[in-house]
């Protein structure tokens, strides 16, 4: 099945400057990388979310890339703020049989300092 | 927010007990997904559904059994709870789609579970 790792487990950062996930990928045929934040106590919301026809994407201060020939793909956040501090879950999608599974990383704990 | 509740919201239960789980959705939704969440491990697939009454194992289904005789409900039980199944629980759903379309999956507020 699919094998989703996730880098830097915690990560702080100053506010305003910038922060990078990044998520490798073990099955060649996943074609939908999603990523979601997750507040404390929150369920996990999507922020964005990239197909395998694209190899990057962008919205507002956030962007995420993707390199299917190295099976990788990062988010990025600019101009960071203490309310992106946050749990940070990318996954990968692909669709064994009749079904459509997400494989979650490990999460990423984001602290924006002020 | 996508129609999607759990419950209970909380529940402490004994070691050896039956516990049942319960996600509902209004967004009709095909497919539903129960996810565990303990720190270092992200979300952790237990089973998933992608109909009424079909239902395949996820990576951690040891301990776990799923039900789903409608399409809004879909209900965990464990069968005999141990302590390593204290946790929080996730329900999520997602539309079906067809080749490179896909739709986000959405998250219930989730269920804390303490076994003890």
């Amino acid at each position: 099945g699919e094998n989703v790792e996730q880098h830097p487990s915690t990560l702080s950062v100053q506010e305003g400057d910038s922060a990078v996930i990044k998520c490798t990928y073990s099955d060649s045929a996943s074609n939908y990388f999603p990523w979601y934040k997750q507040e404390l106590g929150k369920r996990p919301q999507l922020i964005i979310d990239i197909r395998s026809n694209v190899g990057e994407k962008k919205d507002q201060r956030i962007a995420v890339t993707l390199n299917k020939t190295a099976k990788h793909f990062s988010l990025h956040i600019t101009e960071t703020q203490p309310e992106d501090s946050a749990v940070y879950f990318c996954a990968a999608r692909s669709s064994p049989g009749s079904a459509r599974q997400l494989t979650f990383g490990s999460g990423t704990q984001l602290t924006v300092l002020p | 927010d996508a129609g999607i509740t759990q419950s209970p919201r909380h529940k402490v239960t004994e070691t050896g007990t039956p516990v049942t789980l319960r996600c509902h959705q209004t967004e009709n939704h095909r497919y539903m997904y129960w996810y565990r969440q303990d720190p270092g491990h992200g979300l952790r697939l237990i089973h998933y559904s992608y109909g009424v009454k079909d239902t395949d194992k996820g990576e951690v289904s040891d301990g776990y059994s799923v039900s789903r005789s409608k399409t809004e409900d879909f209900l965990l039980t464990l069968e005999s709870a141990t302590s390593s199944q204290t946790s929080v629980y996730f329900c999520a759903i997602s539309e079906s789609g067809t080749g490179m379309s896909g739709t986000e999956a959405f998250f219930g507020q989730g269920t804390r579970l303490t076994v003890v």
